[in-house]
Parts: C-alpha cells; sequence; structure tokens
C-alpha cells in the first residue's frame, strides 16, 4: 500500500505570494492532518479534516487554509506569505477520527524569500 | 492543555550502549503517548505508542518506553545504540477530547558515535 505522498516536495515562493501545498493520503484514510515544522517553534499542528469538514484547527493566522476533497485528498493554502512562513509542513494521514496511528507524508519544503 | 517537554535536547552515545531518551508530560486527560523518529530529510516515523494498555511499551528496532502515570513520564529506551539510530526523536501527547491533534515536545537529537 502506498505511503503518504506530498506534492511539491520542495518550493520557494517571494514574500507577498501564496501557496498551496496538496497531501494524498493512504488508501482507506479518512482523516489526514497538517504540520509545521520550524527550527525556532518545533512541530505544530496546523489543522485535522475528517470526512470533508475541519475537525480542529492550532493556533495559526487566517492566512492559512486547508480544505479535504471527497476522495480524502487535501490541500493546505497560506496566503500572503510572509518569511516566517519558511517551514516544513508535514502531512498526515489516519484511519478515521479517532485513530491511534497516523501516518506522516516526506513533507514540503516551502521557503520564502 | 497538554503538554510534552522533553528533557535533552542532544544526547550522544557510543554505538553498542544503552540510549535513554527522557521525556515528561502534562495532561489533564488520561493521555496517549507516542514516540516518533525523523531521519534527516525525511518524514516522521512511529515507532510506539502507548495507549492505556500494559506501562510498558515495546516499538520498532529495540525501542521500548514506560509509562509511569505517578511521574508523568515516559522514557524512551534501546539496550544497544546502532549507527542507523543517529537521528531526532520526539514525544508525543494526544488527548482523545482533541480528536488527532498531536502535541509535539521539542525534539532530541541523537548522535551515534563509532
Amino acid at each position: 500500500k502506498a505511503g503518504v505522498t506530498q506534492t511539491p516536495r520542495y518550493l520557494i515562493k517571494t514574500r507577498g505570494q501564496q501557496v498551496t501545498l496538496s497531501c494524498s493520503p493512504i488508501s482507506g484514510h479518512r482523516s489526514v492532518s497538517w504540520y509545521q515544522q520550524t527550527p525556532g517553534q518545533g512541530l505544530q499542528f496546523l489543522f485535522e479534516y475528517f470526512s470533508e469538514t475541519q475537525r480542529n484547527k492550532g493556533n495559526f493566522p487566517g492566512r492559512f487554509s486547508g480544505r479535504q476533497f471527497s476522495n480524502s485528498r487535501s490541500e493546505m493554502n497560506v496566503s500572503t506569505l510572509e518569511l516566517g512562513d519558511s517551514a516544513l509542513y508535514l502531512c498526515a494521514s489516519s484511519l478515521g477520527a479517532d485513530s491511534y496511528e497516523q501516518y506522516f507524508g516526506p513533507g514540503t519544503r516551502l521557503t520564502v524569500t | 492543555a497538554q503538554s510534552v517537554t522533553q528533557l535533552d535536547s542532544h544526547v550522544s552515545v557510543s554505538e553498542g550502549t544503552p540510549v535513554l531518551l527522557r521525556c515528561n508530560y502534562s495532561s489533564s486527560y488520561s493521555p496517549s503517548l507516542f514516540w516518533y523518529v525523523q531521519h534527516p530529510n525525511k518524514g516522521l516515523q512511529l515507532l510506539l505508542k502507548y495507549t492505556s494498555a500494559a506501562t510498558l511499551v515495546k516499538g520498532i528496532n529495540g525501542f521500548e518506553a514506560e509509562f509511569k502515570k505517578s511521574e508523568t513520564s515516559f522514557h524512551l529506551t534501546k539496550p544497544s545504540a546502532h549507527m542507523s539510530d543517529a537521528a531526532e526523536y520526539f514525544c508525543v501527547v494526544r488527548i482523545k477530547a482533541a480528536g488527532n491533534k498531536l502535541t509535539f515536545g521539542g525534539g532530541t537529537r541523537v548522535l551515534v558515535k563509532p
């Protein structure tokens, strides 16, 4: 069974632009969560989607948004990029809404210049 | 609110010697606890999980962890380190009331010397 895939793997953007990252969960998984990893703040929860509904949201500004499609694939969008948005963005999938095991993708490395 | 503290940001061990990574948690509810490992330029891999069953949990690659409620600790150990264990390790807590949201510790980077 294929793992969690994230595209693109690397991205360079300029301040003020917007970006969309994609995550395809493991087949059959219906929950997708997003995390931001930076050297200064570590790993922080962004949001969680289950059956196309946002179940949980972390403490990030409204510039960060996401959605989930009927096939469970998820996208996250960051608008008006700031230098501080440079990070590794990780997506994790799990079978259901209260699953113990989450499987992580390799991440998308976003650099904002 | 829940939180996780990893007591060492860096640990250096010699190959073949034991590894101990320390983790303390804070939670108002009964938590589920996890250890994840992240190798350079890779995603996170689940090593083991505690979900209110046995307090001594065995994971992959010879790792194990013991849940001690009285000490609010969940330390990770391995009897004999291998060069391939060099990576960053994260202690993680999950509260059922928070859905699938994971709260991560700051991470412990492990260096294995030959």
